[in-house]
């Protein structure tokens, strides 16, 4: 079966840099999810969207935007990137029309900034 | 505002032997709860899951979880443990947002040694 893919799989920055993070949801699902994993502790959400439109915002820095396009996939830019923005980076899908709202996870964007 | 607490940051148990990971959470409504499973470096995978009936719940690689309202736990167990389950677990509380989708709050996660 399809599975959530995340692009790239490790990314490696300098600080002040910006960084584009790219998810493709399994095909059908309409709403898309990004987490934000730093070292050692559990997911962040930070924003997520469903057709295409935003949907909620979490603990997100005004640095970072997203978007989700008409294909679906979702794009989280990253500007000015600071140490402290190093994780792992999730995206999720689910169908929201669905019976259950499970989340679907990709295996994640590593993002180290230097 | 939702919120999940798991209170064993760490569990080693050995192998063949049983385990309860412990979760407990916090939502005004009905919770739709989840347990997820992280291998190092590795993405999250769904162990199973509680939307509503039936409060003891079966999932993937023989785990099973009870949703307790009263006590508001969802405990993941298993009841022999392999050397392969050794992971870190995350048990999860979904909020429906009005705009589409639910919004995942995670519990800080209980990592799993298993001895041989």
């Amino acid at each position: 079966a399809a599975g959530v893919i995340q692009s790239p799989r490790h990314l490696i920055k300098e600080k002040r840099e910006t960084a584009t993070l790219k998810c493709y949801p399994i095909p059908r699902h309409d709403t898309v999810y990004w987490y934000q994993q730093g070292p050692g502790q559990d997911p962040q959400f930070l924003i997520s969207f469903y057709e295409k439109m935003q949907s909620d915002k979490g603990s997100i820095p005004d640095r970072f935007s997203a978007q989700q396009f008409s294909d679906y996939h979702s794009e989280l830019n990253m500007s000015s990137l600071e140490l402290g923005d190093s994780a792992l980076y999730f995206c999720a899908s689910s169908l929201t029309g669905g019976l259950s709202y499970e989340q679907y996870f990709g295996p994640g964007t590593r993002l180290t900034v230097t | 505002a939702q919120s999940v607490t798991q209170p064993d940051i760490h569990i080693t148990v050995s192998e063949g032997a049983s385990l309860e990971l412990r979760c407990n959470y916090s939502y005004g409504a009905t919770p739709y709860l989840f347990w997820y499973v992280q291998s190092p470096g590795q993405g999250l995978q769904l162990l199973l899951k509680y939307f509503s009936g039936d409060t003891l719940v079966q999932g993937i690689k023989g785990f099973e979880a009870e949703f307790k309202r009263s006590q508001s736990s969802f405990n993941l167990r298993k009841p022999s443990v392999h050397w392969s389950d050794a992971a870190e677990y995350f048990c999860a509380v979904g909020a429906l947002l009005t705009g589409g989708g639910n919004k995942l709050t995670f519990g800080t996660g209980t990592q799993l040694k298993v001895e041989l």
